[in-house]
């Protein structure tokens, strides 16, 4: 089955600075690739995906790029905020009808004021 | 549109105890997923349904875990007995079908915390 793995588990920037946070995934067959934002307590809330049919999405201060034949995919938010703070999950999923996705063990960022 | 809900938000029981959650899928969602997220990891998935019918329940502990979505919308995952590894933070997805295409983005609801001591 898929494998995603998710670097580094805590990463710590000044606000304003940007952030990076790298996920690596075992299944060529993999197609889609959602991030996510939870807050202490709440759900997981979709901030950005990719399909593999492009290399770079952005939307305002976050964007995700996919190299597919490395097969890994970043996040990154620049001009970051203390409302940045949170943990990210990168996640996998397959096409076909089940689009089952499989997360990553998440980046707890924090964004020191 | 209103979102995923889900009941109780929290519920503490003793080992060997039995529990179930509940939860209710965005309205015209097909698709609807079990996930358990323990501490510190990421949402693992449990089982998914699409309608009334079992699409993968190949990660759920059947020995102790059922769950069952009888009219094709609300689902329950029941755990019976509990054990201390269990307490972690049961999520409920759900995911749109539309004119026999799926479309991608999972929508989560809010969670429930379970506490096994």
């Amino acid at each position: 089955g898929e494998n995603v793995e998710q670097h580094p588990s805590t990463l710590s920037v000044q606000e304003g600075d940007s952030a990076v946070i790298k996920c690596t995934y075992s299944d060529s067959a993999s197609n889609y690739f959602p991030w996510y934002k939870q807050e202490l307590g709440k759900r997981p809330q979709l901030i950005i995906d990719i399909r593999s049919n492009v290399g770079e999405k952005k939307d305002q201060r976050i964007a995700v790029t996919l190299n597919k034949t490395a097969k890994h995919f970043s996040l990154h938010i620049t001009e970051t905020q203390p409302e940045d703070s949170a943990v990210y999950f990168c996640a996998a999923s397959k096409a076909g009808s089940a689009r089952q996705l499989t997360f990553g063990s998440g980046t707890q960022l924090t964004v020191l004021p | 549109e209103a979102g995923v809900a889900q009941s109780p938000r929290y519920k503490i029981i003793e080992k060997r105890q039995s529990v179930a959650f509940w939860c209710n899928p965005i309205s015209g969602h097909a698709t609807l997923y079990w996930y358990q997220q323990i501490l510190g990891q990421g949402p693992k998935l449990l089982i998914q349904f699409q309608n009334n019918g079992v699409v993968d329940d190949s990660q759920l502990p059947k020995d102790r875990f059922s769950a069952e979505r009888l009219k094709g919308v609300d689902s329950t995952l029941k755990i019976q007995p509990a054990k201390l590894e269990d307490s972690a933070v049961y999520l409920c997805a759900s995911r749109e079908l539309r004119g026999g295409q799926s479309s991608y983005e999972q929508y989560f609801g809010p969670g429930t915390r379970l506490t096994v001591t």
